[in-house]
């Protein structure tokens, strides 16, 4: 069966990096877009960007552009989500999600169980 | 960037309604790449609806999906106790985005 497990909560002060990481299994971890995606407390979903593992390419919002980098470790089935100079409207899960086996011809059919991000001095 | 609207924020209803839930796009989606979610407190989200309409691996038939263009809808023909939750559309294209959310409630 299809899982992403990501990493545990963190808690990061204003101006620092985070990265999460989130493992797959039970598919072929290059053969699908993993996108990202956050939710601030109380808030809705906003995506950030994907990444093809095979190729290593990535699409980001242009919101996060500049700020956000996803990377990918094939021999592990592990993708990753680095965000820079965070601020405290950073505060959010952050998800990862499977997409299609395409660039853009699939939503997001498994998801992480989220990993919460605490931006706080 | 495609901006989606979400209409009504919240309904409120009785199990074994009807609930019609709305997504009006800035610009036109291509491809009918238009995705809904349900998510419940504290859960990921889970996927609901692929291409405006057809359902995603073992989502029962009372929730459908309709429209093209800039305007979809999703309908949940009766509610059941756990369908009350925040649903969310979103276009899958090349740069994809959510709408807000509506929260279907229990009346």
């Amino acid at each position: 069966q299809v899982q992403l497990v990501q990493s545990g909560a963190e808690v990061k002060k204003p101006g620092a990096s985070v990265k999460v990481s989130c493992k797959a299994s039970g598919y072929t971890f290059t053969g699908y877009y993993m996108h990202w995606v956050r939710q601030a407390p109380g808030q809705g979903l906003e995506w950030m960007g994907r990444i093809n593992p095979n190729s290593g390419g990535t699409n980001y919002a242009q919101k996060f552009q500049g700020r956000v980098t996803m990377t990918r470790d094939t021999s592990i089935s592990t993708a990753y989500m680095e965000l820079s100079r965070l601020r405290s409207d950073d505060t959010a899960v952050y998800y990862c999600a499977r997409g299609g086996t395409g660039y853009g011809d699939y939503p997001q059919d498994y998801w992480g169980q989220g990993t919460l991000v605490t931006v706080s001095s | 960037e495609i901006v989606l609207t979400q209409s009504p924020g919240t309904l409120s209803l009785s199990p074994g309604e009807r609930a019609t839930l709305s997504c009006r796009a800035s610009q036109s989606v291509s491809s009918s790449y238009l995705a809904w979610y349900q998510q419940k407190p504290g859960q990921a989200p889970r996927l609901l609806i692929y291409g405006a309409s057809s359902r995603a691996t073992g989502i029962p038939d009372r929730f459908s999906g309709s429209g093209s263009g800039t305007d979809f809808t999703l309908t949940i023909s009766r509610l059941e106790p756990e369908d009350f939750a925040v649903y969310y559309c979103q276009q899958y294209g090349s740069s994809p985005t959510f709408g807000g959310g509506t929260k279907v409630e229990i009346k």
